[in-house]
């Protein structure tokens, strides 16, 4: 099926532990986001990446790794879990042609860090 | 630094209501403004996208306006219902400098629509 798929929905993890969420799409979108979803904050964007194997860092990068080796896939990485780390986290994808397409959003991987 | 404000947080209105929620930007410099759906504990579903150089869009019920120059946007619901209950976002791409084509989002505006 065409879209934008997130693994796993859920999950729970230990301060200290190193975690990493899936992202992949399916339409060969370009650019790819990761955004995290706070109450009082909204939507914050962790990292982005232009095409496979270029990232940049958004707003709030730090405690964050991402790689993109297959236009695909782009995995974020949490290297040492935090508390301030727990939140819904999203991906998303999006292409640029002659104009910027609608960005679509996978359905968020709710992740609580005890 | 892009900032978006969406106005009003929340809005609880009868069901049949025609309403309106507002967007506001503070950068000009964009690719264009998206307007999403949020129903709880779900993902974000795009609602319209309007490209820079246009002043509206419509979908169904649903009407969305920009105008640019005074970093403003509109998302009008017609004859609302109870499924249009939702957390509206509104996002921002941006054009300029180290921002471009990042989405900045609004806080979003909480709408309930009753029987």
């Amino acid at each position: 099926d065409a879209g934008i798929t997130q693994s796993p929905r859920y999950k729970i993890t230990e301060t200290g532990r190193q975690v990493t969420l899936m992202c992949h799409q399916t339409w060969s979108h370009s650019y790819m986001f990761w955004y995290r979803q706070d109450l009082g904050h909204g939507l914050r964007l962790i990292y982005y990446s232009a095409a496979a194997d270029i990232t940049d860092k958004g707003e709030v990068p730090d405690g964050y790794v991402v790689s993109r080796s297959k236009t695909e896939n782009f995995p974020l990485t949490l290297e040492s879990a935090t508390r301030s780390q727990t939140s819904v986290y999203f991906c998303a994808s999006s292409e640029i042609g002659s104009g910027w397409t609608e960005a679509f959003f996978g359905q968020g991987t709710r992740l609580t860090v005890v | 630094k892009q900032e978006v404000t969406q106005i009003p947080a929340a809005l609880s209105v009868p069901e049949g209501e025609n309403l309106v929620l507002n967007c506001s930007f503070t950068d000009s410099a964009i690719y264009n403004l998206q307007w999403f759906r949020q129903d709880p504990g779900k993902g974000l579903t795009s609602l319209l996208l309007i490209q820079s150089s246009q002043r509206e869009q419509t979908s169904g019920r649903l009407n969305a306006s920009l105008d640019k120059s005074s970093g403003r946007s509109t998302l009008y619901i017609a004859a609302s219902q109870p499924g249009d209950s939702a957390t509206y976002l509104c996002a921002a791409m941006n054009a300029g400098g180290t921002s471009y084509g990042k989405l900045t989002f609004g806080q979003g505006t909480i709408l309930t629509v009753h029987p």
